[in-house]
């Protein structure tokens, strides 16, 4: 069936410098994305969202890229933090209705 | 900054007991979530709910779970007779309008733990 996934499913970068986590996306009919962030023993938490007729949106440090053509979003951090060490999730949305289809997740850990 | 709140945060129950999994959101949010997360996979759907009515459910919401929105802030999952697999987190969430391109807020959770 038709799914979110992600291609890494741990990412080590030091502290300073840029992330990149990426996740794919089959299902063409999607057209709203968002990232979430997820701590150890919390919610997942809204960090980006992203809706199908944009390719890219800012928010603070966090830079979200779509890439209808191949199916392709990706969640930008820059100047990585300690505190952002965190499992991401994306998530799209088919407008069909109210549910969210989450991707299996990429573990962010940051080295000091 | 306002937010949904799950109590309990660790609920642990023997396979065949009834729990009840309490949320209170947002307060002027109108649309409200269960997902559920199954240790090391991924975040899943399990309803929707919107003016006192289910308004989607998926494959995992089977007659065994039933949720409610018994006053006007607090929403409910209710598990009538867990079964081993239901061990998971289990988050609630809501959001101020209908889910298409709109963002939802999810709660801390509730750890289920069926015995």
């Amino acid at each position: 069936g038709e799914s979110v996934g992600l291609h890494l499913p741990t990412l080590s970068v030091q502290e300073g410098d840029n992330s990149i986590i990426n996740c794919a996306y089959s299902n063409s009919a999607s057209d709203y994305f968002i990232w979430y962030k997820q701590e150890s023993g919390k919610g997942p938490q809204f960090i980006i969202d992203i809706r199908s007729n944009m390719d890219k949106r800012q928010g603070q440090r966090v830079t979200v890229l779509l890439n209808k053509t191949v199916k392709h979003l990706s969640l930008q951090i820059a100047a990585t933090q300690p505190g952002d060490s965190a499992v991401y999730f994306c998530a799209e949305n088919n407008n069909a209705g109210n549910m969210l289809t989450f991707g299996g997740g990429t573990r962010l850990m940051v080295k000091p | 900054e306002p937010e949904v709140t799950q109590t309990p945060s660790h609920q642990v129950t023997q396979m065949g007991q009834e729990v009840i999994l309490r949320c209170v959101p947002i307060s002027n949010h109108l649309y409200f979530y269960w997902y559920r997360q199954i240790l090391g996979q991924k975040v899943e759907f399990l309803v929707s709910f919107y003016n006192n009515e289910i308004s989607e459910k998926s494959e995992i919401f089977d007659d065994q779970f039933s949720v409610e929105r018994p006053d006007g802030s607090n929403f409910t999952l209710k598990i009538r007779s867990t079964k081993l697999e239901d061990s998971a987190m289990y988050f609630c969430a809501s959001s101020e309008d209908r889910g298409a391109n709109e963002k939802l807020f999810f709660g801390s959770g509730t750890q289920l733990s069926v015995l």
